[in-house]
């Protein structure tokens, strides 16, 4: 079975500064999806960037970055230039290719960002 | 486009008490269906997962139960709720199709969430 470890339940930035959160995974697979989700105290769920594991370049999208290791199984998520509306919870997500796979969650890491 | 519906927002029922949760996608087919919980300042919690009507799968077992009577319609029930299933419950779905400069590929998009207060 497919588990994602978040080590960092809390985090705290100052804005403007680099934040980097970390996720691990396990699995057996070859191919297979990886996302950061970002949770806002309105508690919606927000896709922040997404990872094809037969894709060697990492993802990007604006501020956010990733740094996908998959010999490690690691993947962690860069933000650059940290701003207020960036405190919330961040998911890291997983799930095998093949379009009818469930989706599994890490635990989650609280990123607060102070001004 | 796509968007997902979940009712209600907010729910309080007795110890004891049945429950049902509903939640309805639009502009797709053949989705795959989630029912997630997330206990307060926690992670989500695989619940169910569906692939189609009729196939549920269960992650947990637990007090509830889930179906899927249309293709893209999910229930969450329960015949008696326990004080432990107070929680927030998120629906999700998810397909595979071509999104663009993405490519063929796979995204989940989440419902507003119920916040269930069982006393």
């Amino acid at each position: 079975a497919q588990t994602v470890t978040q080590s960092q339940p809390e985090m705290s930035v100052q804005e403007a500064e680099t934040v980097t959160l970390s996720c691990t995974y396990d699995t057996s697979e070859n191919n297979y999806y990886l996302f950061w989700y970002k949770q806002p105290p309105s508690r919606q769920m927000i896709l922040v960037i997404r990872q094809e594991a037969y894709k060697q370049q990492n993802a990007t999208e604006n501020r956010f970055s990733v740094n996908f290791q998959k010999a490690a199984k690691s993947f962690s998520l860069k933000i650059s230039d940290s701003q207020l509306g960036d405190t919330a919870m961040y998911f890291c997500a997983f799930m095998k290719q093949g379009g009818s796979e469930k989706l599994v969650f890490g635990k989650g890491t609280k990123l607060t960002v102070n001004p | 486009s796509q968007t997902i519906h979940q009712w209600p927002a907010t729910l309080v029922q007795p110890v004891g008490s049945p429950l049902s949760l509903e939640c309805t996608v639009e502009g797709t087919s053949n989705p795959n269906l989630y029912w997630y919980r997330q206990a307060a300042g926690r992670g989500l919690q695989l619940l169910f997962y569906s692939v189609g009507i009729g196939q549920i799968s269960s992650e947990v077992p637990q007090n509830l139960s889930a179906s899927r009577p249309q293709d893209r319609q999910f229930i969450l029930s329960s015949k008696k709720l326990l004080l432990s299933d107070s929680g927030f419950y998120l629906c999700a779905w998810s397909d595979y199709r071509d999104r663009g400069e993405a490519g063929m590929n796979t995204e989940a998009f989440f419902g507003q969430g119920t916040r269930l207060t069982v006393v």
